[in-house]
Protein backbone atom coordinates (compact mmCIF):
# COMPACT_ATOMS: atom_id res chain seq x y z
CA UNK A 1 0.00 0.00 0.00
CA UNK A 2 1.47 3.43 -0.98
CA UNK A 3 -0.88 5.07 1.90
CA UNK A 4 -1.66 8.84 1.32
CA UNK A 5 0.15 10.34 -1.47
CA UNK A 6 0.25 13.87 -2.63
CA UNK A 7 1.77 15.80 -5.62
CA UNK A 8 3.79 18.20 -6.10
CA UNK A 9 5.66 18.54 -2.82
CA UNK A 10 6.82 21.85 -3.08
CA UNK A 11 5.08 24.40 -5.33
CA UNK A 12 5.53 28.43 -5.76
CA UNK A 13 3.15 30.45 -7.63
CA UNK A 14 2.42 33.98 -8.44
CA UNK A 15 0.06 35.91 -7.07
CA UNK A 16 -3.58 35.08 -8.81
CA UNK A 17 -2.15 31.64 -9.98
CA UNK A 18 -4.48 28.88 -9.71
CA UNK A 19 -3.42 25.56 -9.41
CA UNK A 20 -4.63 21.63 -8.25
CA UNK A 21 -2.81 19.71 -4.93
CA UNK A 22 -3.52 15.99 -5.91
CA UNK A 23 -4.42 13.81 -3.22
CA UNK A 24 -4.89 9.80 -3.72
CA UNK A 25 -5.21 6.69 -0.73
CA UNK A 26 -5.29 3.42 -1.75
CA UNK A 27 -6.88 1.87 1.45
CA UNK A 28 -10.84 2.62 0.56
CA UNK A 29 -11.02 4.72 2.93
CA UNK A 30 -14.68 7.06 2.95
CA UNK A 31 -13.18 9.90 5.07
CA UNK A 32 -10.70 12.34 3.24
CA UNK A 33 -9.53 15.80 4.42
CA UNK A 34 -7.13 18.65 3.40
CA UNK A 35 -5.25 20.95 6.39
CA UNK A 36 -3.17 23.87 6.41
CA UNK A 37 -0.09 23.84 8.19
CA UNK A 38 1.18 27.24 9.54
CA UNK A 39 3.80 28.09 12.28
CA UNK A 40 1.90 27.99 16.15
CA UNK A 41 -1.83 27.24 14.59
CA UNK A 42 -1.16 23.88 14.28
CA UNK A 43 -3.37 21.96 11.83
CA UNK A 44 -6.70 23.91 10.46
CA UNK A 45 -8.92 22.36 8.26
CA UNK A 46 -9.78 23.52 4.73
CA UNK A 47 -12.61 20.98 3.42
CA UNK A 48 -13.37 17.28 4.01
CA UNK A 49 -15.24 14.34 2.09
CA UNK A 50 -17.12 12.05 3.64
CA UNK A 51 -17.29 9.68 0.42
CA UNK A 52 -17.35 10.28 -3.47
CA UNK A 53 -19.72 13.10 -4.45
CA UNK A 54 -19.65 14.53 -1.00
CA UNK A 55 -17.78 17.13 0.45
CA UNK A 56 -18.01 20.05 3.10
CA UNK A 57 -16.34 23.04 4.52
CA UNK A 58 -13.72 22.95 7.67
CA UNK A 59 -12.92 26.03 9.12
CA UNK A 60 -11.23 27.76 6.50
CA UNK A 61 -12.56 27.26 3.51
CA UNK A 62 -12.09 30.33 1.71
CA UNK A 63 -10.73 30.62 -1.80
CA UNK A 64 -10.25 26.52 -1.83
CA UNK A 65 -12.43 24.00 -3.68
CA UNK A 66 -12.34 20.74 -3.69
CA UNK A 67 -14.29 17.78 -4.99
CA UNK A 68 -14.77 13.64 -4.76
CA UNK A 69 -15.49 12.05 -8.08
CA UNK A 70 -13.39 9.02 -6.54
CA UNK A 71 -13.55 7.48 -3.32
CA UNK A 72 -9.68 7.67 -4.08
CA UNK A 73 -9.02 11.00 -5.06
CA UNK A 74 -9.34 14.37 -3.10
CA UNK A 75 -7.77 17.11 -5.82
CA UNK A 76 -7.33 20.75 -3.83
CA UNK A 77 -7.89 23.73 -5.91
CA UNK A 78 -6.72 27.25 -5.20
CA UNK A 79 -8.48 29.29 -7.34
CA UNK A 80 -6.32 32.34 -7.30
CA UNK A 81 -3.53 32.57 -5.17
CA UNK A 82 -2.80 34.86 -2.60
CA UNK A 83 0.40 35.09 -0.49
CA UNK A 84 -2.08 34.68 2.56
CA UNK A 85 -2.03 30.49 1.50
CA UNK A 86 1.60 30.46 1.62
CA UNK A 87 1.62 26.71 3.90
CA UNK A 88 2.05 23.37 4.04
CA UNK A 89 -0.83 21.54 2.97
CA UNK A 90 -1.75 18.16 4.56
CA UNK A 91 -3.96 15.37 3.38
CA UNK A 92 -5.44 13.08 5.24
CA UNK A 93 -7.52 9.73 5.08
CA UNK A 94 -9.36 7.72 7.41
CA UNK A 95 -12.06 5.14 7.31
CA UNK A 96 -14.57 7.11 9.06
CA UNK A 97 -14.32 10.46 10.96
CA UNK A 98 -15.42 10.27 14.79
CA UNK A 99 -12.71 8.07 16.42
CA UNK A 100 -11.08 6.94 13.35
CA UNK A 101 -7.16 7.07 12.67
CA UNK A 102 -6.41 9.48 10.14
CA UNK A 103 -3.59 8.87 8.16
CA UNK A 104 -1.83 11.76 6.60
CA UNK A 105 0.41 12.18 2.96
CA UNK A 106 3.36 13.98 3.02
CA UNK A 107 2.40 17.43 2.22
CA UNK A 108 2.69 20.32 0.19
CA UNK A 109 5.20 23.21 0.56
CA UNK A 110 3.03 25.87 -1.11
CA UNK A 111 5.03 29.16 -1.46
CA UNK A 112 2.78 32.09 -3.07
CA UNK A 113 4.29 35.46 -4.11
CA UNK B 1 -16.16 26.38 16.98
CA UNK B 2 -14.14 23.95 19.27
CA UNK B 3 -10.92 25.50 20.16
CA UNK B 4 -7.62 23.23 21.72
CA UNK B 5 -5.07 24.57 23.53
CA UNK B 6 -1.12 23.41 23.89
CA UNK B 7 -0.15 25.84 25.86
CA UNK B 8 3.75 24.55 25.94
CA UNK B 9 5.05 25.62 22.44
CA UNK B 10 8.88 24.52 22.83
CA UNK B 11 9.97 22.28 25.58
CA UNK B 12 13.72 21.27 25.78
CA UNK B 13 14.35 18.36 28.01
CA UNK B 14 17.13 16.02 28.79
CA UNK B 15 17.34 12.23 28.03
CA UNK B 16 15.41 10.12 30.76
CA UNK B 17 13.59 13.09 32.01
CA UNK B 18 9.92 13.28 32.43
CA UNK B 19 7.38 14.67 30.19
CA UNK B 20 3.94 15.77 30.16
CA UNK B 21 2.22 17.82 27.62
CA UNK B 22 -1.15 19.79 28.03
CA UNK B 23 -4.35 19.55 25.97
CA UNK B 24 -7.11 21.18 26.71
CA UNK B 25 -10.15 21.46 24.83
CA UNK B 26 -13.35 23.58 24.90
CA UNK B 27 -16.02 21.54 23.79
CA UNK B 28 -18.41 20.38 26.76
CA UNK B 29 -19.82 16.97 25.20
CA UNK B 30 -19.01 13.91 23.69
CA UNK B 31 -15.63 14.03 22.42
CA UNK B 32 -12.85 11.42 20.40
CA UNK B 33 -9.29 12.73 21.33
CA UNK B 34 -5.87 12.43 20.19
CA UNK B 35 -2.45 12.57 20.40
CA UNK B 36 -0.12 12.68 16.82
CA UNK B 37 3.39 12.97 16.34
CA UNK B 38 5.51 14.47 13.48
CA UNK B 39 8.84 13.39 13.44
CA UNK B 40 11.79 15.54 11.24
CA UNK B 41 10.98 14.46 7.88
CA UNK B 42 8.40 12.40 8.76
CA UNK B 43 4.55 12.71 8.22
CA UNK B 44 1.95 13.26 11.60
CA UNK B 45 1.14 9.41 12.68
CA UNK B 46 -1.04 8.49 15.54
CA UNK B 47 0.15 8.02 18.76
CA UNK B 48 -2.95 7.42 21.16
CA UNK B 49 -6.73 8.19 21.12
CA UNK B 50 -9.45 7.79 24.00
CA UNK B 51 -13.01 7.58 22.66
CA UNK B 52 -14.62 5.72 25.43
CA UNK B 53 -13.64 3.16 28.71
CA UNK B 54 -10.75 4.08 30.79
CA UNK B 55 -9.46 7.32 30.84
CA UNK B 56 -5.96 6.16 30.74
CA UNK B 57 -5.18 5.22 27.00
CA UNK B 58 -1.69 4.04 26.37
CA UNK B 59 0.05 4.19 22.74
CA UNK B 60 3.14 3.52 21.51
CA UNK B 61 6.78 3.99 22.03
CA UNK B 62 5.79 3.87 25.78
CA UNK B 63 3.38 7.49 25.91
CA UNK B 64 0.19 7.82 27.66
CA UNK B 65 -2.56 10.07 28.04
CA UNK B 66 -4.80 10.62 30.68
CA UNK B 67 -8.66 11.75 29.79
CA UNK B 68 -10.12 14.35 32.62
CA UNK B 69 -13.65 15.35 31.93
CA UNK B 70 -14.29 17.94 34.47
CA UNK B 71 -10.96 19.85 33.69
CA UNK B 72 -11.66 19.24 29.50
CA UNK B 73 -7.82 18.16 29.74
CA UNK B 74 -6.03 15.44 27.60
CA UNK B 75 -2.28 15.63 29.10
CA UNK B 76 0.39 13.11 27.41
CA UNK B 77 2.91 11.85 29.34
CA UNK B 78 6.39 9.76 29.17
CA UNK B 79 8.17 8.88 32.06
CA UNK B 80 11.18 8.80 30.83
CA UNK B 81 11.77 10.68 27.16
CA UNK B 82 14.62 9.94 24.50
CA UNK B 83 16.62 11.49 21.51
CA UNK B 84 14.15 9.81 19.12
CA UNK B 85 11.36 11.58 20.99
CA UNK B 86 12.19 14.78 19.33
CA UNK B 87 9.32 15.89 17.12
CA UNK B 88 6.04 18.29 17.26
CA UNK B 89 2.96 16.60 19.21
CA UNK B 90 -0.06 17.93 18.24
CA UNK B 91 -3.49 17.12 20.27
CA UNK B 92 -6.87 16.87 18.27
CA UNK B 93 -10.26 16.05 19.32
CA UNK B 94 -13.68 15.36 17.45
CA UNK B 95 -17.23 16.28 19.11
CA UNK B 96 -19.52 14.22 19.03
CA UNK B 97 -18.48 11.73 16.06
CA UNK B 98 -18.93 14.53 13.38
CA UNK B 99 -16.87 15.17 10.71
CA UNK B 100 -14.21 17.52 11.99
CA UNK B 101 -11.05 17.41 13.58
CA UNK B 102 -9.29 20.52 15.68
CA UNK B 103 -5.92 20.67 16.10
CA UNK B 104 -3.72 22.42 18.88
CA UNK B 105 -0.91 24.66 17.57
CA UNK B 106 1.51 21.81 18.33
CA UNK B 107 4.88 21.70 21.20
CA UNK B 108 7.71 20.99 19.83
CA UNK B 109 9.98 18.82 21.94
CA UNK B 110 13.45 18.74 22.05
CA UNK B 111 15.76 15.91 23.41
CA UNK B 112 18.91 16.79 24.50
CA UNK B 113 21.32 13.56 24.35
Amino acid sequence: NAGVTQTPKFQVLKTGQSMTLQCAQDMNHEYMSWYRQDPGMGLRLIHYSVGAGITDQGEVPNGYNVSRSTTEDFPLRLLSAAPSQTSVYFCASSYSSGDNEQFFGPGTRLTVL
Amino acid sequence: AQSVSQHNHHVILSEAASLELGCNYSYGGTVNLFWYVQYPGQHLQLLLKYFSGDPLVKGIKGFEAEFIKSKFSFNLRKPSVQWSDTAEYFCAVNEDNFNKFYFGSGTKLNVKP
